[in-house]
């Protein structure tokens, strides 16, 4: 069966530090993959997407950035990290079959101190 | 890019009450789905249903394509019904646009 792994569950970084949050799924291949970031009491924000090895699209121009180094492997990135970029980021992937549509991970809560 | 509105806002029930989600979509789409978001923030996939009808137990969803909505039904309620409940839409499987949300609290 297809499951999809996110980590860490909680961050607390300093302002203007990095940031790697990483994101794998076990059981399929070729997955479209996609970042998603929550505000409190919020609905989700579409951040980034990726339908294959080295290929990102960015919805929203920001200071994070996304990278797919291997097939089923998606990492969310910072190099300096702002009060702003606190939020819950959650990682979803889209297989071949839309009888289920989308799955998401646990999701990473995120607070920039 | 396509407007997506969910009503209510805010739901407050006795266990074992009856609700009615609603999500109003401004444009044509091909895919639909129902989220519910837990206390943890985990979402779970309720149901792809980008039009008719399906049913999962106590929940069941109606989306009518040509009149841009999608219902989501909940019977006897229970506390762990609780949480959020998404609507998302889109047109491709890459633009998936999701609603503010209903906050369902059940009270026991």
């Amino acid at each position: 069966s297809q499951t999809i792994h996110q980590w860490p569950a909680t961050l607390v970084q300093p302002v203007g530090s990095p940031l790697s949050l990483e994101c794998t799924v076990e059981g399929t291949s070729n997955p479209n993959l996609y970042w998603y970031r929550q505000a409190a009491g919020r609905g989700l924000q579409l951040l980034f997407y990726s339908v294959g090895i080295g290929q990102i699209s960015s919805e929203v121009p920001q200071n994070l950035s996304a990278s797919r180094p291997q097939d089923r492997q998606f990492i969310l990135s910072s190099k300096k990290l702002l009060l702003s970029d606190s939020g819950f980021y959650l990682c979803a992937w889209f297989g071949q079959n839309w009888h289920y549509g989308y799955t998401f991970g646990s999701g990473t809560r995120l607070t920039v101190v | 890019g396509i407007q997506v509105e969910q009503s209510p806002p805010d739901l407050i029930l006795q266990e074992g009450a009856n609700s009615t989600l609603r999500c109003n979509f401004s444009d044509s789409v091909n895919n639909l789905q129902w989220f519910h978001q837990n206390p943890w923030g985990q979402l779970i996939n309720l149901f792809y249903i980008p039009s008719g009808t399906k049913q999962n137990g106590r929940l069941s969803a109606t989306t009518v394509a040509t009149e841009r909505y999608s219902l989501l039904y909940i019977s006897s309620s229970q506390t762990t019904d609780s949480g959020v409940y998404f609507c998302a839409v889109g047109t491709t499987n890459n633009d998936m646009r999701f609603g503010a949300g209903t906050r369902l609290t059940v009270k026991p």
